[in-house]
């Protein structure tokens, strides 16, 4: 049992070029979600995804895309990296899709860096 | 749109000495979650609070739900240094799938 897995660890980008962050739970868990972290900013949620095939935007969603085509991932697209994007990305999980009483189980984090 | 603030962002004790942080919603919440960040690591979970009022304990640490359902508190009872990191509330406020995060408060604790 991973937990929550989230590929790569680190990332460098330049401006414009395109990418995928990858995360992977194996709890199948309905919930998932992507948050950025950025100094003195706590974490900001992007997406979420209530289940398969349903996803909704967080608080900070512009230049991120996102689908949920199975239960286990849920990819994170920058279509056009910005260096505002500089952050770390973190992948949270958990059971319930009425998102209550159940703990995030979040992944080890991207260290992404755009130029 | 809703909005959680945490004070003190940062937070300088002496071990053995006590700690607090404070969460405060524009919002009421339906339930709210503590968690701590090593440096370095990844948010992990503490607890969660679900009725107005509530009050839970884990060994040293002691956490608050308001009345009204939007503040919360986490109190730690003689700091050590392994309670080192930042600490930070999450709140889902009622009939949205959203955790809000607050902005957390950084621990440093002097041997």
């Amino acid at each position: 049992n991973a937990g929550v897995t989230q590929t790569p660890k680190f990332q460098v980008l330049k401006t414009g070029q395109s990418m995928t962050l990858q995360c992977a739970q194996d709890m199948n868990h309905e919930y998932m979600s992507w948050y950025r972290q950025d100094p003195g900013m706590g974490l900001r949620l992007i997406h979420y995804s209530v289940g398969a095939g349903i996803t909704d935007q967080g608080e900070v969603p512009n230049g991120y895309n996102v689908s949920r085509s199975t239960t286990e991932d849920f990819p994170l697209r920058l279509l056009s990296a910005a260096p505002s994007q500089t952050s770390v990305y973190f992948c949270a999980s958990h059971a319930n899709r009425l998102a209550a009483y159940n703990e995030q189980f979040f992944g080890p984090g991207t260290r992404l860096t755009v130029l | 749109g809703q909005q959680v603030m945490q004070i003190p962002q940062y937070q300088h004790v002496q071990e053995g000495e006590d700690f607090t942080t404070y969460c405060n919603s524009s919002t009421t919440l339906s339930n709210i979650q503590w968690y701590k960040q090593r440096p370095g690591g990844h948010p992990v979970f503490l607890i969660q609070l679900v009725k107005s009022g509530e009050v839970k304990k884990q060994k040293r640490l002691t956490f608050q739900f308001g009345e009204a359902k939007k503040n919360s508190s986490l109190h730690i009872t003689a700091t050590q240094t392994t309670d080192v990191g930042t600490y930070f509330c999450a709140g889902l406020t009622s009939g949205t799938y959203k955790y809000i995060f607050g902005t957390g408060t950084r621990l440093k604790v002097l041997a």
